[in-house]
């Protein structure tokens, strides 16, 4: 089945800072999506993109469907930012509706 | 809309006892997922239903769990007997036709 890889693992920011989440897959996507669980354990979804950029506020991501690869960026980071960012696809070509779900990034953010 | 709405948020039971874990997703919304996260194996699907049938419940660990939907908006998922290594936060989500959103989570505590 499809493969999804995270890096970095986990992530250590000071306020302000930004950085680049990258979630690289082993073939074709109908649906990626990006969803961050906060430190209370909701799962919160953040992006629908299979393809393109899209961006909300303080974050925005892009998928490079060709090259197998969805990267979410976060700017002016802060504390409400901290938890887990998953990335999760559908596999083109497969009769379902199966997210796969990457391992995670955890980032911290400290004041 | 009220998000997907999961009950009860905690519960702490007894090895050997029923569980059951309600859900009512979105309205509209045409599949519902039963997921199940821990530490050691991170976020599995165990179960998703589309327009009220179970589709593909490959990820349902042993015949002590079942589930069940009997109408759009309503979904139950079984454990009986509970065993400790059943503890764990289980996630509802539900979709049109592509976002998954997620529901609070229960979270399941078998002594």
């Amino acid at each position: 089945g499809i493969q999804v890889e995270q890096s970095p693992p986990d992530l250590i920011l000071q306020e302000g800072a930004n950085s680049t989440l990258r979630c690289n897959f082993s073939d074709s996507v109908n649906n990626l999506q990006w969803f961050h669980q906060n430190p209370w354990g909701q799962l919160i979804n953040l992006f629908y993109i299979p393809s393109g950029t899209k961006q909300n506020g303080r974050l925005s991501a892009t998928t490079v469907a060709t090259e197998r690869y969805s990267l979410l960026y976060i700017s002016s980071s802060q504390t409400t930012d901290s938890g887990v960012y998953f990335c999760a696809v559908i596999g083109r070509g497969g009769a379902t509706n199966k997210l796969i779900f990457g391992t995670g990034t955890l980032l911290a953010v400290q004041p | 809309d009220a998000g997907v709405i999961q009950s009860p948020r905690h519960e702490v039971t007894e090895m050997g006892q029923e569980v059951t874990l309600r859900c009512k997703p979105i309205s509209g919304h045409n599949s519902l997922f039963w997921y199940r996260q821990t530490m050691m194996r991170g976020l599995e699907l165990l179960i998703y239903f589309n327009n009220n049938v179970p589709i593909d419940d490959s990820g349902m660990p042993e015949d002590r769990f079942s589930a069940k939907m009997p109408n759009a908006s309503f979904s139950t998922l079984k454990i009986q007997p509970s065993e400790p290594r059943d503890s764990a936060v289980y996630f509802c989500a539900s979709s049109g036709w592509d976002t998954q959103y997620f529901g609070p989570g229960t979270r399941l505590t078998v002594l």
